[in-house]
């Protein structure tokens, strides 16, 4: 398994609070990703990073910020909670390109409520 | 619509009966990922298929690749209840991302 680490696990919180998810990887892999997965609307990508420092927004950003200090680290911040963010939160990691191998390997999940 | 989608949403099979589960891209497929998500769980990489008529095997799971039909498929054998769980495919978009299916949820019967 890779090595990938989520905390916490799960979280309920209360609405307009901020909240911090933490993924952390053993790997010293390139590409970290932020995912949420909810019923009707499968996986889909909040943020990602091809770098320290580097990230990116994908389909469904708004209202998430994301932060890479370190290689092994890649956070996601909730400014405000709302309950429409209510959900579980996959990090995922890959090697990228340029070490040709292009899959990407997932966390195990935090489960995210927002009352 | 989903830009890709899974067939069948759902699945009961009796433990021994062969299935297939389905994904179909409404954009050109340059590469393909099916994974295994346990319940309550994260999801595990099952294998990549990259170019027209690839196939590839892992036990008794066979995914293939038919490009012009954008559309892949994956084949359990015999099936067991360890292979109960939701089976997503991912499809490539270019700079590093992945887009998914809604998943195939499968049940084995014993």
């Amino acid at each position: 398994d890779a090595g990938i680490t989520q905390s916490p696990r799960h979280k309920v919180t209360e609405t307009g609070t901020p909240v911090t998810l933490r993924c952390h990887q053993t790997e010293n892999h390139r590409y970290m990703y932020w995912y949420r997965q909810d019923p009707g609307h499968g996986l889909r990508l909040i943020h990602y990073s091809y770098g320290v420092k580097d990230t990116d927004k994908g389909e469904v950003s708004d209202g998430y910020s994301v932060s890479r200090s370190k290689t092994e680290d890649f956070l996601l911040t909730l400014e405000s909670a709302t309950s429409s963010q209510t959900s579980v939160y996959f990090c995922a990691i890959s090697p990228g390109r340029e070490a040709f191998h292009y899959e990407q390997y997932f966390g195990p999940g935090t489960r995210l409520t927002v009352t | 619509s989903q830009e890709l989608e899974q067939s069948p949403q759902s699945l009961i099979v009796q433990e021994g009966k062969n299935l297939t589960i389905n994904c179909t891209s409404s954009k050109t497929l340059y590469g393909l990922y099916w994974y295994k998500q346990k319940y309550g769980e994260g999801l595990i990489f099952l294998m990549m298929l990259q170019k027209g008529g690839e196939e590839k095997s892992h036990e008794k799971i066979t995914a293939k690749l038919d490009e012009k039909k954008q559309q892949s498929s994956l084949h359990i054998t015999a099936s067991q209840p360890s292979h109960a769980g939701i089976y997503l495919c991912g499809a490539d978009r270019g700079a590093q991302k992945l887009v998914f299916g809604q998943g195939t949820r499968l049940t084995i019967n014993p």
